[in-house]
Parts: C-alpha cells; sequence; structure tokens
C-alpha cells in the first residue's frame, strides 16, 4: 500500500458545485495531516491542517477517520480560483519532520 | 507567516555542468530543510534531508554524489546538481517546517531545471 494515496482525477465541475477528494494514508501513528493546495509550476501552499476530528474553514472542510485511516476535503460552492491540483500530506515516518505527498488532484471549476 | 527563497526560479544549463540552487529561511532558523523534486504530472518526492552541520540523509535511489547538499548555516541550504544530465531536468524545490515540527511545511519557490 502506498503512503498516501489519493482519487486520481481530473475532477471537471461547474462553478457553484460542491466537490469532494479523498485520500487514504497508510501509517497508523501520523497524528497531523495536510491539504496543500499547487498551481501550475508554483510551489504548494498549505490549504488546511487536519488535526483532530476535521475542521472547516469557510467553503473547504477537511475530515480525518483515523479508523479508516481516511482523509477528506470538501469545497462547496467551487470557485474558478479553486482550479488547481489538490495535494493531500501526511507526516513522513522519519524523526526529523519530513512530509509524505499524495500525487494530488487535479480540479478544473469551469464557468 | 515564515518565509522560505529559494533562488534561482529556474535555469538552463548545458549537459556535464553543474547548477547549484540556494534555499534560504528568511525569518526562522531551520536546523532541517528538505529537497523535493517532481516531475511533471507526478507527486513531490523527497530526495533528502538537509542537517545544519552535519551530512545529509539521502533517499533511496537518490545519488549524493551527484545531487550534492550543503547546509552550513541554520538559513541556508544549497543543492547542487552535478554533471547535470537532461534526465535531471526537473522541478526542485526545498521546505521547512518552522518550530514547533508539527507546523506546517513552508516551501520555496521552487526552480525550473532544464539541462539540454
Amino acid at each position: 500500500r502506498k503512503e498516501v494515496e489519493q482519487d486520481p482525477g481530473p475532477f471537471n465541475v461547474p462553478e457553484g458545485a460542491t466537490v469532494a477528494f479523498n485520500c487514504t494514508y497508510s501509517n497508523s501513528a501520523s497524528q497531523s495531516f495536510f491539504w496543500y493546495r499547487q498551481d501550475c509550476r508554483k510551489e504548494p501552499k498549505l490549504l488546511m491542517s487536519v488535526y483532530s476530528s476535521g475542521n472547516e474553514d469557510g467553503r473547504f472542510t477537511a475530515q480525518l477517520n483515523r479508523a479508516s485511516q481516511y482523509i477528506s476535503l470538501l469545497i462547496r460552492d467551487s470557485k474558478l480560483s479553486d482550479s488547481a491540483t489538490y495535494l493531500c500530506v501526511a507526516p513522513g515516518g522519519g524523526s526529523q519532520g519530513n512530509l509524505i505527498f499524495g500525487k494530488g488532484t487535479k480540479l478544473s471549476v469551469k464557468p | 507567516g515564515a518565509v522560505v527563497s529559494q533562488h534561482p526560479s529556474w535555469v538552463i544549463c548545458k549537459s556535464g555542468t553543474s547548477v547549484k540552487i540556494e534555499c534560504r529561511s528568511l525569518d526562522f532558523q531551520a536546523t532541517t530543510m528538505f529537497w523535493y523534486r517532481q516531475f511533471p504530472k507526478q507527486s513531490l518526492m523527497l530526495m533528502a534531508t538537509s542537517n545544519e552541520g552535519s551530512k545529509a540523509t539521502y533517499e533511496q535511489g537518490v545519488e549524493k554524489d551527484k545531487f550534492l547538499i550543503n547546509h552550513a548555516s541554520l538559513t541556508l541550504s544549497t543543492l547542487t546538481v552535478t554533471s547535470a544530465h537532461p534526465e535531471d531536468s526537473s522541478f526542485y524545490i526545498c521546505s521547512a517546517r518552522a518550530p514547533p515540527m508539527n507546523t506546517e511545511a513552508f516551501f520555496g519557490q521552487g526552480t525550473r531545471l532544464t539541462v539540454v
């Protein structure tokens, strides 16, 4: 099982749609997770941290299910500017704080 | 928030030459920095962990003699791609996590390397 697996995508949705991304992780000892957003040819930028059962930030809701080792990201009322690749990120197994990235899910929001 | 600056943002070099990429933490001290590589439509893959004042830790399959990492100060890590070949063309990106360790990772702007 790969360390972090995501929906392959791409997701093509109209403006205003609700879209959900899923992610599974293999290290059951992992405590904190992140969703990053990466625009084409740019560095990843933090979208949300997921520390406990889940959290919400405006149109974005992240949920964590430790029993199933599953993380999700829900985007409501999609905007054109939400078009990007969304990366699910889990802590690496090392003690130095490296992160493991999923392959990312590409989202295209159309007018 | 914490800022990580990477330079250059893009570089084109001839096959066989070496390229140095710098990664600086601007407003915090980073004893550890991470170097990633991303090929088109692929995930970021950790290449190595850079440790201030000691040798870098390389991931399996990454040649330490080809990708030289130096972390001479608490705010600067460098990655040198030696004897670059076209297959080394990629997006190289560094990151650091500001204390405490469970916070988000901050990324440099990335360096797009093209070897011709």
